[in-house]
C-alpha cells in the first residue's frame, strides 16, 4: 500500500461543476503538496500546506492533519482544468527534517468536458 | 515557464548506447532533483543534490549517473539502459535543501524510449 493515496483515480466532469480530489498519507509530514501535469509532462507546483486552508482563484487545498487527509477543489470547473493532479507528502523524519524527498500519489486524472 | 529547462525532450536510445540528460535551472536554487515517471507508477525520486553534493540515491541502478558540476546545472549520464527504464524523467530544484517544506519547481521532462 502506498504512503499516499489518492482518489477517484480518473474523473470526468462537465464545464462549471465542483470538483474534489482527496489525499490520504500514512506518514507524518512536515507538509503535502499539490502538483498539476498537464498533457506532455511538465509539472507546477499548486499548493504546499501543513495546516487549514488555502485557496488561490478557482482551487482551494484543505487538510486536516489528525485525519491525515487533504482534499483540492475546483470551483467552476473549465476544459483548460482537464489535467492529472498529484499529492505528495513531505514525511517528518525523526528530528523534523524532511531531508527533501517527497512521496508521491498516484495520480488523479481530470477531464472536463465542455 | 517554471525556469527549469531539460535537453532533450525526446530521446529514443538503444540499450548498448551510452547518452545524458541536461537540467538546467535559471532561479538561483541551491538543490537539484531527478526523477523518474514510469506508466501508471507514481513519481519516484532517484537523486538529490544540495550545494552540488548529492544528498540521496533512492537506490537507482548503476547504469544511471548523475553528475552536478554547479549548483545551475544537472545531468544524468544514461549505458546499457533496459527497456523498462523508458519513462518521463523530471528534473526539480528548490531554493533550499530540504525541498519537502519548499516549492519545487519542475521542467518539462525528458520522454526517454529504450529499445
Amino acid at each position: 500500500k502506498n504512503e499516499v493515496e489518492q482518489s477517484p483515480q480518473n474523473l470526468t466532469a462537465q464545464e462549471g461543476e465542483f470538483i474534489t480530489i482527496n489525499c490520504s498519507y500514512s506518514v507524518g509530514i512536515s507538509a503535502l503538496h499539490w502538483l498539476q501535469q498537464h498533457p506532455g509532462g511538465g509539472i507546477v507546483s499548486l499548493f504546499m500546506l501543513s495546516s487549514g486552508k488555502k485557496k488561490h482563484g478557482r482551487l482551494i487545498a484543505t487538510i486536516n492533519i489528525q485525519e491525515k487527509h487533504s482534499s483540492l477543489h475546483i470551483t467552476a470547473s473549465h476544459p483548460r482544468d482537464s489535467a492529472v493532479y498529484i499529492c505528495a507528502a513531505s514525511p517528518k523524519y525523526a528530528g523534523g527534517t524532511s531531508y527533501g524527498k517527497l512521496t508521491f500519489g498516484q495520480g488523479t486524472i481530470l477531464t472536463v468536458h465542455p | 515557464e517554471t525556469g527549469v529547462t531539460q535537453t532533450p525532450r525526446h530521446l529514443v536510445m538503444g540499450m548498448t548506447n551510452k547518452k545524458s540528460l541536461k537540467c538546467e535551472q535559471h532561479l538561483g536554487h541551491n538543490a537539484m532533483y531527478w526523477y523518474k515517471q514510469s506508466a501508471k507508477k507514481p513519481l519516484e525520486l532517484m537523486f538529490v543534490y544540495n550545494f552540488k553534493e548529492q544528498t540521496e540515491n533512492n537506490s537507482v541502478p548503476s547504469r544511471f549517473s548523475p553528475e552536478c558540476p554547479n549548483s545551475s546545472h544537472l545531468f544524468l549520464h544514461l549505458h546499457t539502459l533496459q527497456p523498462e527504464d523508458s519513462a518521463l524523467y523530471l528534473c526539480a530544484s528548490s531554493h533550499k535543501f530540504g525541498g519537502g517544506t519548499d516549492t519545487q519547481y519542475f521542467g518539462p521532462g525528458t520522454r526517454l524510449t529504450v529499445l
